[in-house]
């Protein structure tokens, strides 16, 4: 169990450049989830896969936002056109179909649009 | 959109100290998670307790929950400098869980 490593850690860009992160979820897990976090605030959902399967995305993943996990391991979550508003730390986690309800959060990547 | 209200937003107390902060939340739910974020990194599973219990022990750490005033609180006995950090709860609506909706947090600081 090496935990949930999401990449990078960190972000600057410029608006108007799109950006891509990556999440690697713990081996066994076929639950992935992404969060966006802003200062001061609790994590929100943003979209969640069982296996390949993307089930759900928040009213928060406007046209610009893409999560994919093609082969159900690995995640990325891709933003285009990027806005200072999009400024936040991106979380991803993972549970097991076992213990679904425990959700286990890497480190994050913090993104920082100018 | 935020699911619970933590409260107070901010505490401070003298290591040793028991620390408490409080969650309500606006839904019936499954289950009710505490999580604990030290700062610039991700969310640690605490504790997690079902709608159909009232209490929960694990170590220093005790949580209630009340579905009737929506709210659970969290209690930490005996407070260390380690346990400086921000504490969320979140809430699960559907029996798989398929997603957690998180409270604004209580940013605990623990004075040595």
């Amino acid at each position: 169990d090496t935990g949930v490593s999401q990449d990078p850690r960190h972000k600057i860009t410029k608006r108007g450049q799109n950006v891509t992160f990556r999440c690697d979820p713990i081996s066994e897990h076929n639950r992935l989830y992404w969060y966006r976090q802003t200062l001061g605030q609790g994590p929100e959902f943003l979209t969640y896969f069982q296996n390949e399967a993307q089930l759900e995305k928040s009213r928060l993943l406007s046209d610009r936002f893409s999560a994919e996990r093609p082969k159900g391991s690995f995640s990325t979550l891709e933003i285009q056109r990027t806005e200072q508003g999009d400024s936040a730390m991106y979380l991803c986690a993972s549970s097991s179909e076992r213990n679904n309800e425990k959700l286990f959060f890497g480190s994050g990547t913090q993104l920082s649009v100018l | 959109s935020q699911q619970g209200e933590e409260d107070p937003q901010a505490l401070s107390i003298q290591e040793g100290e028991n620390a408490t902060m409080n969650c309500s939340y606006k839904t019936s739910i499954n289950n009710l998670q505490w999580y604990r974020q030290n700062s610039g990194r991700g969310l640690v599973h605490l504790i997690l307790i079902r709608s159909n219990e009232r209490e929960k022990h694990s170590g220093r750490l005790r949580v209630t929950l009340d579905t009737s005033k929506k709210s659970s609180s969290l209690l930490i006995t005996a407070s260390r400098a380690a346990d400086t950090a921000s504490y969320f709860c979140a809430t699960g609506l559907n029996f798989g869980n398929e997603k957690l909706t998180f409270g604004t947090g209580t940013r605990l600081t623990i004075i040595p």
